[in-house]
């Protein structure tokens, strides 16, 4: 049981490339999120989704773009990547009625 | 906006000591309150949820909530080096998403 994967751990992209980070579970989790964390901030929601096919905005989803085809995948596109995107991502599911959030081990992200 | 409060810290405290971490929510309406832990590099893991008024106990850890003052609290009995951590409060936003909202997290240090 791999629980949620996160890839790639680490990236270095240039100001304006894009690219897609990603993340799956294995667990039939309906509810999968993408939180961002600055250094010595707490973490920031950008999208979450309810199930495949359903996703909404959180707090901060200006630059991302994300899409939940399967219950399994819930990509994060970063378009035109700008320096202010450089920060650490959280994926992290959670099952219908649980509370108990299950995070990926994050993928580290620097814009240059 | 909801925001949840916690004081960055660094929170020292010696080896065997008890120590206090403390959080608010501005929502008034929350009713799920977690606490979790993030080594440095790592992921956060939930170590303490509580939705009721008073304390929970379980092993070192005890989380004590307050909703008329709107104050949570962590305590850490006997500290261990190995407790030396970021602990992030998190309140259930509410709705039916059941987003949660992170505090900037109060970083721990228990020195030997």
């Amino acid at each position: 049981n791999a629980g949620v994967t996160q890839t790639p751990k680490f990236h270095i992209l240039k100001i304006g490339q894009s690219m897609t980070l990603q993340c799956t579970q294995d667990m039939n989790h309906n509810y999968m999120y993408w939180y961002r964390q600055d250094p010595g901030m707490g973490l920031k929601l950008i999208y979450y989704s309810v199930g495949a096919g359903i996703t909404d905005k959180g707090e901060v989803p200006n630059g991302y773009n994300v899409s939940r085809s399967t219950t399994e995948d819930f990509p994060l596109r970063l378009e035109l990547a700008a320096p202010s995107q450089t920060s650490v991502y959280f994926c992290a599911s959670r099952p219908t009625g649980g509370e108990k959030l299950f995070f990926g081990s994050g993928t580290q992200l620097s814009v240059l | 906006q909801k925001e949840v409060e916690q004081n960055s810290g660094p929170l020292s405290v010696p080896e065997g000591a008890i120590a206090s971490l403390n959080c608010t929510y501005s929502d008034r309406g929350s009713q799920s309150f977690f606490w979790y832990r993030q080594y440095s590099g790592k992921s956060p893991e939930l170590i303490m949820s509580i939705y009721s008024n008073g304390d929970k106990e379980d092993g070192r850890f005890t989380a004590q909530l307050n909703k008329a003052s709107q104050y949570v609290s962590l305590l850490i009995r006997d500290s261990q080096p190995s407790d030396s951590a970021t602990y992030l409060c998190a309140v259930n936003g509410g709705g039916s998403q059941g987003n949660l909202i992170f505090g900037k997290g109060t970083k721990l240090s228990v020195k030997p």
